[in-house]
């Protein structure tokens, strides 16, 4: 069974600053998917990045990118430019890639706040 | 397109008591999954549909029952409530795009049992 450890409950960093998301996992699969996941106080959970195990290179959307260690089963998220409407829990969760059959295991979150 | 909607958004129960939670969604989706977030906790998968007619235990099935009505529509059991239901329940949908696929979810239902 997959794990997923997120060790950081709660991080904070000034507006416009950079911070970095710790998550770790555990798999035996030799391909998967990682993804980050926002939730903020409204509850809604909103996709903010996927990772392809296959994918060498790591990815981007805008200011949210990824520095994924396939070895050391690390898949850390940073945010640069810090804003306030980033304010939330980002969830960390891994899927098998069983293609119709996807089941994320999530990890417990971290809660992100920013300072004005 | 409304995505992936949930009804009702919150509801209060009595131990014992039963209710059916609602899922849809319009996007075509094959599979729909049922999660549940408890305080401090990530979601954790209750129970999944692969395709109309398909359903499958997740980690937490205890307790609930599903019925796949049909492609757009997923709906989720519990027949004798108890306070450890007491959770917030996501329905998700899985878009599939070539070999990409993501879940998307819907707003979530707050449930409390007395």
């Amino acid at each position: 069974a997959q794990t997923v450890t997120q060790s950081q409950p709660e991080m904070s960093v000034q507006e416009a600053e950079t911070v970095t998301l710790s998550c770790t996992y555990d798999t035996s699969e030799s391909d998967y998917y990682l993804f980050w996941y926002k939730q903020p106080p409204s509850r809604q959970m909103i996709l903010v990045i996927r990772q392809e195990a296959y994918k060498q290179q790591n990815a981007t959307e805008n200011r949210f990118s990824v520095n994924f260690q396939k070895a050391a089963k690390s898949f850390s998220l940073k945010i640069s430019d810090s804003q306030l409407g980033d304010a939330a829990m980002y969830f960390c969760a891994h899927a098998s890639t069983n293609f119709g059959n996807e089941k994320l295991t999530f990890g417990t979150g971290t809660r992100l706040t920013i300072i004005p | 397109n409304a995505g992936v909607t949930q009804t009702p958004k919150f509801q209060v129960l009595k131990t014992g008591q039963s209710m059916t939670l609602q899922c849809a969604q319009d996007m075509n989706h094959n599979s729909m999954y049922w999660y549940r977030q408890d305080p401090g906790m990530g979601l954790r998968l209750i129970y999944y549909s692969a395709s109309e007619g398909t359903t499958d235990k997740g980690e937490v099935p205890n307790g609930y029952n599903v019925s796949r009505l049909n492609k757009r529509e997923f709906s989720l059991r519990l027949e004798s409530a108890a306070p450890s239901q007491t959770s917030v329940y996501f329905c998700a949908s899985l878009r599939t795009s070539g070999s990409l696929e993501t879940q998307y979810f819907g707003p979530g239902t707050r449930l409390l049992v007395l």
